[in-house]
């Protein structure tokens, strides 16, 4: 089983549509959990962070952590056309050493429709 | 500007041949990485390095090398005995001392065998 498991997709959905987008994972000590996005050739950019349980809103996106499931989720609301990119799920243990290093999905690829 | 900047964009590189591909941050931070892209394999880490002149081999560290002798300035070189380069590559740094865990991409490098 892999550490972090993420459905590769593609994902696509009509603009103005509700989009959820999921990891699961197998590591009990991780802590922190992102999400970051990536257009086409490009470097990916943090999106969301979320230490531990719990949810985050900014704007339109929604980051959910369920430890006790081991599943982490991100929720977009009103998706446009501009949203359409990869999105990477990643998360490590704690921050010092080699257990901060960032364990990542395979990512989603997400397209909306104007 | 902070950020970290990666060069080249592209390259093309025969088949025996080392390449070097450029990583610099200005951002003051004391963790650098590089991954692997490949389409639907997500990100695959080839090398880390948490200090200067020091590194630590990741999970693909076959056929590539690295040196850290600036905090700054973390390349990579891609040997002739990497059988399978072609690949977008990504270089990352995190501020080890940050109680957030989040690490900064480049644009990244795209690497084609000819």
């Amino acid at each position: 089983q892999k550490e972090v498991e993420q459905d590769p997709g593609p994902l696509s959905v009509p603009e103005g549509a509700i989009v959820s987008l999921n990891c699961t994972y197998s590591n009990s000590a991780f802590q922190y959990f992102m999400w970051y996005r990536q257009y086409s050739r490009k470097g990916p950019e943090l999106l969301m962070y979320t230490y531990s349980s719990g949810n985050k809103e900014d704007g339109r996106f929604t980051a959910q952590v369920d430890k006790s499931s081991k599943y982490i989720s991100l929720f977009i609301r009103d998706s446009q056309p501009s949203d359409s990119a990869t999105y990477l799920c990643a998360m490590s243990g704690e921050y010092g050493g080699s257990q901060g290093n960032l364990i990542f999905g395979k990512g989603t690829k997400l397209s909306v429709k104007p | 500007d902070g950020g970290i900047t990666q060069s080249p964009k592209y390259l093309f590189r025969k088949e025996g041949q080392n390449v070097t591909l450029s990583c610099e941050q200005n951002l003051n931070h004391d963790a650098m990485y590089w991954y692997r892209q490949d389409p639907g394999q997500g990100l695959r880490l080839i090398y880390y390095s948490q200090i200067v002149n020091d590194f630590q081999k990741g999970d693909i560290a076959e056929g590539y090398s690295v040196s850290r002798e600036k905090k700054e300035s973390f390349p990579l070189t891609v040997t002739s005995a990497q059988k399978n380069p072609t690949a977008f590559y990504l270089c990352a740094s995190r501020d080890s001392y940050s109680s957030y865990n989040e690490q900064f991409f480049g644009p990244g490098t795209r690497l084609t065998v000819l």
